[in-house]
């Protein structure tokens, strides 16, 4: 299975931007790279997805490597509201769907 | 809002009773996942759906079993529950855009089985 690997936690201060890495070495060349993130008893939120170029949308933008190999969520301003667990995951296909495999995340801490 | 809703958003069971989860779609999204999330796990697939009547496994199925009678609703069957079961339970659905799949979680049901 394709892997990724996030830092297990970082810190930013508020209305600064923040650059969130993730590598996926393993990465193959139909698989996806998503950005979820999950505010305490609440489900996964989409942020982003992309599969070779940068991406940008309303909530951050999303950073991927020539190689494919690394990406970074970047969010350009932090808020408090953006204090969550972010996962960089790849989606692959897998049987008859496109699955996501959700490692264990970044906790993202944001300091006023 | 991918229009997903779960229910029940918290139940107590006890071991050995069956349990019975529902998700339910409002937006005619052909595939349909169910997730749990366990402290140190992350979230793992349990089984998706990709049409009426068409499931699959994903990578914890044991001790699960699921339905799908109609596209709006996806069961999640415990037959028998464990305590090992105890878990955060989440729908999805995947939602086709032109730049690839995207997968959306509803809010999760919190189930403790005693």
């Amino acid at each position: 299975d394709a892997k990724t690997t996030q830092p297990n936690s970082m810190e930013s201060n508020e209305e600064e931007p923040v650059h969130l890495p993730c590598n996926h070495s393993t990465i193959s060349g139909t698989d996806y790279i998503h950005w979820y993130r999950q505010l305490p008893s609440q489900g996964p939120e989409y942020v982003i997805h992309g599969l070779t170029s940068n991406v940008n949308n309303r909530m951050a933008s999303l950073a991927i490597a020539e190689d494919r190999k690394s990406s970074t969520l970047i969010l350009h301003r932090a808020t408090l509201r953006d204090a969550a667990v972010y996962y960089c995951i790849l989606s692959k296909m897998a049987g008859s769907a496109r699955q996501l495999t959700f490692g264990s995340g970044t906790q993202l801490t944001v300091l006023p | 809002d991918a229009g997903i809703t779960q229910s029940p958003r918290h139940k107590v069971t006890e071991t050995g009773t069956p349990v019975t989860l529902r998700c339910h779609q409002t937006e005619n999204h052909r595939y349909m996942y169910w997730y749990r999330q366990d402290p140190g796990h992350g979230l793992r697939l349990i089984h998706y759906s990709y049409g009426v009547k068409d499931t699959d496994k994903g990578e914890v199925s044991d001790g699960y079993s699921v339905s799908r009678s109609k596209t709006e609703d996806f069961l999640l069957t415990l037959e028998s529950a464990t305590s090992s079961q105890t878990s955060v339970y989440f729908c999805a659905i995947s939602e086709r855009t032109i730049s690839g799949n995207t997968i959306y979680f509803g809010e999760g049901s919190w189930l403790t089985v005693v």
